[in-house]
This record gives structure tokens, sequence and C-alpha cells, in this order.
């Protein structure tokens, strides 16, 4: 399967405990997007790279979210300090410059 | 920031009957992309619109950019019960290379 792969699928943390996603993008892509949704929701943006580059950063991230893509290739979102309003769904999706976005499965994470 | 709002939020049609969903950004937009996502299921890229009025069609699916390239519509004739699902849109403000997605449209297609 040559399509992007998020690693876990499911998630069950308590609550200050600190978690961290994967994702691996189509290989040939060079953009790479985090996204959040909550049931009901669109997805809501959190992040982009170019290859390792870290362009932006939504406003509404706290200091608890980072981001890293080494060397251009996987990805890893870590939430520190998890609070129960983190619980949802985390879409890590990859496109070749402006092109389609193809996502990956998600992360569903519950703070208990 | 840019906002981008679809309306209607949901939609109940009958089988065979048309839908149309619209799309509206707060900014102008180099490009406009629509995703469907199934329930339960992850966005899938449908097609994306760059020219200033751009018309695509994708057998029942049509797909429209404005003259301003705010807004974008996507009209479905003669609905299925596979077009069930949230469709999305997706802008990038003019310059800019986040994607910002719409807050979606819901269809359900009833027998």
């Amino acid at each position: 399967d040559t399509g992007v792969s998020q690693n876990p699928r499911h998630k069950i943390t308590k609550r200050g405990q600190n978690v961290t996603f994967r994702c691996d993008p189509i290989s040939e892509h060079n953009r790479l997007y985090w996204y959040r949704q909550t049931l009901g929701q669109g997805p809501e943006f959190l992040t982009y790279f170019q290859n390792e580059a870290q362009l932006e950063k939504s406003r509404l991230l706290s200091d608890r979210f980072s981001a890293e893509r080494p060397k251009g290739s996987f990805s890893t979102l870590e939430i520190q300090r998890t609070e129960q309003g983190d619980s949802a769904m985390y879409l890590c999706a990859s496109s070749l410059e402006d092109r389609a976005a193809f996502f990956g499965q998600g992360t569903r994470l519950t703070v208990v | 920031g840019q906002q981008v709002m679809q309306i209607p939020q949901y939609q109940h049609v009958q089988e065979g009957e048309d839908f149309t969903t619209y799309c509206n950004s707060s900014t102008t937009l180099s490009n406009i992309q629509w995703y469907k996502q199934r329930p339960g299921g992850h966005p899938v890229f449908l097609i994306q619109l760059v020219k200033s009025g751009e018309v695509k069609k994708q057998k029942r699916l049509t797909f429209q950019f404005g003259e301003a390239k705010k807004n974008s519509s996507l009209h479905i004739t003669a609905t299925q019960t596979t077009d069930v699902g949230t469709y999305f849109c997706a802008g990038r403000a003019g310059g800019g290379n986040k994607l910002t997605f719409g807050t979606g449209t819901q269809l359900k297609v009833e027998l």
C-alpha cells in the first residue's frame, strides 16, 4: 500500500500524559499537513511542512502541540499534558505541491 | 484569518433528486478543491479548480469556481445512495499554501 499511513489508529490516554502520533506520507510528496477533526466538523488545520520545513502553525494550537518532519519524510505530532478537549481524530495528509491532498486513516485520540 | 463556510450544513434528499452545496471564502483563493468523506472514513479528493469561472464535470457531479475566486459550488444530478457522505471544499488563500477546509455539507439520500 503506497498511500498515507498513520499510527497508531487508536490511542486512549489518561489526562496529563504525553502522546505521539506518526504519519508516513506518500514518498514523492513534498507537503505534509496535520489536521484535527471532531464529530460533525470539518478538518481543522494544525500545521504543515514543505519538505522538512514547518511553514505554518495554527494560532489556535497551544504550546503543548509540536510537530516534526526530520529529513522531509515521515512526521510526528506530539501532544504534551493531554486534556480532555484534545480528544479528536488527528488526520495527516500529503500532497505534491498544490495538487490533491491524500489523507491517512487518522489516529483517534481519547483522553480519559 | 481565512474562513471557509458551506451551506447548507445538512441536506436530505430522495434518491433521484438533485443536490447542491455552496462554498464561500472570506478571502480570494488561488485554487479550490473538493473532498468527500464517507461516514467513518477520511476525506477523499474529488477535484481541483484553478481558473476564475472554471466549470468541471465528473459524471453526475458539476463543480464551479466563482468569477471572483471566492466561492464555489458542487452540484449532483440525480443523487444515488452511493453519494451519501459529507462534502468539503478546501482552498488556499492567494499566495499561501495552507489548505483550509470548509464547514462541510452532510448529504443523506433516502430511497
